[in-house]
């Protein structure tokens, strides 16, 4: 079964750090999504992307965070100068035609800002 | 009302025990519901779409009442592979669109 593939799956980064998550979506999708889960709190949404471009994005998302596509395969998070409160579960997620269909997540990259 | 707002559990039971889970959702707009199993430290995994008044799915049951904004899940002869934290999800279409994510509630289910 295709699946949502991450790396690294665990980081760890002192503060004031780049970081630079990855995502391979599944081939045919066309909508990607990154998502944060801090330890013990809910799943929240960061950032949807589709046709090259933001199509919406959370509070959460301010300047220190990007998200690009620079081929057409990759897909990636940069948080420009990491925080201690950056330390989470990053989920990238993919889906054929948005929210109308099944949104597949992968297995998550942890990051730890130390 | 909070966007997405769950029973805060932990839910703990025997073997065989039916258990039900709700949740409210604040968005009238809302058309489809989800509910995602999480394991710990692991992704979401999708467990059951609700688009009308209810699915079943072995087990496991979703029902979906509009009027009252309400969700539930119910999971009928617990197995011990069913401990997990169990997702309420609500789609919102403004602009590009997102899933928000209940906080979850945990279920153990004891031999």
């Amino acid at each position: 079964e295709p699946e949502v593939t991450q790396t690294p799956s665990h980081q760890v980064t002192q503060m004031g750090q780049e970081v630079i998550l990855r995502c391979v979506p599944i081939s045919n999708h066309l909508y990607f999504y990154w998502y944060r889960q801090i330890l013990g709190q809910k799943v929240e949404f960061l950032v949807s992307f589709y046709n090259n471009e933001i199509s919406e994005k959370s509070e959460i998302f301010d300047d220190q965070f990007s998200v690009e596509r620079p081929d057409g395969s990759n897909f990636t998070l940069k948080i420009r100068s990491t925080k201690l409160e950056d330390s989470a579960m990053y989920f990238c997620a993919s889906s054929p035609s948005g929210l109308k269909d099944t949104i597949y997540f992968g297995e998550g990259s942890w990051l730890t800002v130390v | 009302r909070k966007e997405v707002e769950q029973d805060p559990g932990p839910f703990n039971v025997p073997e065989g025990a039916t258990v039900a889970f709700n949740c409210t959702y604040s968005n009238s707009a809302s058309q489809s519901f989800f509910w995602y199993r999480q394991d710990c430290r692991k992704e979401p995994k999708l467990l059951m779409s609700v688009y009308s008044s209810g699915n079943e799915d072995g087990r496991f049951t979703a029902q979906l009442n509009r009027a009252s904004q309400y969700i539930s899940l119910l999971i009928r002869d617990s197995k011990l592979s069913d401990s997990a934290t169990y997702l309420c999800v609500v789609p919102f279409y403004n602009q590009g669109g997102k899933l928000i994510f209940g906080q979850g509630t945990e279920l153990s289910v004891k031999p």
